[in-house]
């Protein structure tokens, strides 16, 4: 399977401060990359997917991808309590997704 | 938009035992799922595809005569632990690509194994 790297955390930041989440993956001809939100015992949810090399806004997250670095991070602007989770990294591999094992946001109010 | 229904979202079974999990698409159709498997702390590791009308592929180091697969209709797709131990409690879930999204994933709800 394909390495998707991720830092496991816990990421405590403050509320309404920014919360930057980073992402390191293996296979350099990946085009497809996403990031899931996951709350404790329940199923991953989509927040953002990204193709190109740059920036990918969508309401407060902000998805960045460079793939000479083979990087992906997510950035989420305002935190707010209930952004407290985990976050998943994944690669699209055909129809195959492969994920890191997550980064855990802790949101202090 | 397009439901992955799963069932049981938990259930504790005695060693040795066979569990059955259910994965429905209740809105599409979907002739590949995916089952993936999550350890506490840890990543969602694909465990197998499961195509409607064949035979599912199967990861490379996961046992296909432990974790049988059947995906018998358009919108059934089941799996289920064979003679259970310990070591697979975990949290299993599947997934499915919806009509209008060939993208990304729907999950389904997930289901909690517990083998005592």
């Amino acid at each position: 399977q394909k390495e998707v790297e991720q830092n496991s955390g816990p990421l405590s930041v403050p509320e309404g401060a920014i919360a930057s989440l980073n992402c390191t993956y293996s296979d350099r001809v990946s085009q497809s990359f996403f990031w899931y939100r996951q709350y404790s015992g329940k199923s991953p949810e989509l927040i953002m997917s990204i193709y190109s090399n740059g920036d990918k806004e969508d309401g407060r997250f902000t998805a960045q991808l460079n793939k000479a670095s083979q990087y992906v991070s997510l950035l989420i602007r305002d935190s707010q309590p209930s952004d407290s989770a985990t976050y998943l990294c994944a690669v699209k591999d055909f129809n195959k997704f492969y994920f890191g094992s997550g980064t855990k946001l802790n949101v202090k109010p | 938009g397009a439901v992955v229904s799963q069932h049981p979202s938990w259930v504790i079974c005695k060693s040795g035992t066979s569990v059955k999990i259910e994965c429905r698409s209740l809105d599409f159709q979907a002739t590949t799922m995916f089952w993936y498997r999550q350890f506490p702390k840890q990543s969602l590791m694909l465990m197998a595809t499961s195509n409607e009308g064949s035979k599912a592929t199967y990861e490379q180091g996961v046992e296909k005569d432990k974790f049988l697969i059947n995906h018998a209709s358009l919108t059934l797709s089941t799996l289920t632990v064979t003679s259970a131990h310990p070591e697979d409690s975990s949290f299993y879930i599947c997934s499915a690509f919806p009509p209008a999204d060939r993208l990304s994933y729907t999950f389904g709800s997930g289901t909690r194994l517990t083998v005592v």
